[in-house]
């Protein structure tokens, strides 16, 4: 079955820092994966998504993140925070064959500290 | 006008009560769903409807039922409220199966 694994529940960063959120998966057949942020008080909206077109892909708001086959790995990178990035992160996976339920992993939560 | 509404947006409810809780959307979506939001659990699957006349369960439908009136329109009940139901509920949307979802604001539903 698919599962999804998000390492970390909080995560915190100084303004300006590398953010770096780490999500892997298990699935025999690469999924479709996405990331999704969620702001206090808001739904869940997509950060990016990968769906085999190219494994480096960029997102909103700087974001970016890189799909690693061998690793089963869709880890989330921003070169610089913002204040403003403080939400928490979902990383989402969907199976590219046979089921298609998407599976969220736990979330991370991201801290910036001024 | 925001693409995907859910109202309420908090309700506070007393044991053995009904709950319906309502999502709109104006997307034109097909797909629509219903997803619990737990802290640390990330979200679990209630129910979900590819149309109107389409409606299957999810992870966690136990205790839950939905009605899908419209395209537009996906409505979640709860026939008797308990505690363990306390939540934070999405609707969502998608125009294929395996695409980006479009969630609500969310309705924060606790159960004394």
């Amino acid at each position: 079955a698919q599962s999804v694994t998000q390492l970390g529940s909080h995560v915190s960063v100084s303004e300006g820092a590398l953010v770096l959120l780490r999500c892997n998966y298990s699935s025999s057949v690469p999924p479709y994966l996405f990331w999704y942020v969620q702001y206090p008080n808001q739904g869940l909206q997509l950060l990016l998504k990968y769906t085999s077109a190219a494994t480096l892909v960029k997102g909103i708001n700087g974001f970016e993140a890189e799909f690693k086959k061998s690793e089963t790995s869709f880890h989330l990178t921003k070169p610089s925070a913002h204040m403003s990035d403080a939400a928490e992160y979902f990383c989402a996976v969907t199976p590219n064959t046979g089921g298609f339920k998407t599976i969220f992993g736990a979330g991370t939560r991201l801290f910036v500290k001024a | 006008d925001a693409d995907v509404t859910q109202t309420p947006r908090n309700r506070i409810t007393k044991t053995g009560k009904r709950i319906m809780l309502e999502c709109s959307q104006t997307k034109g979506h097909d797909r629509m769903y219903w997803y619990r939001q737990d802290p640390g659990l990330g979200l679990q699957l209630i129910y979900y409807s590819f149309d109107v006349k389409d409606i299957n369960k999810g992870e966690i439908s136990d205790g839950y039922s939905v009605s899908r009136q419209a395209q537009a329109k996906f409505s979640l009940s709860l026939e008797s409220a308990i505690p363990n139901q306390t939540a934070l509920y999405f609707c969502a949307t998608s125009d294929y199966t395996r695409d980006e979802q479009f969630f609500g604001p969310g309705t924060r539903l606790t159960v004394l």
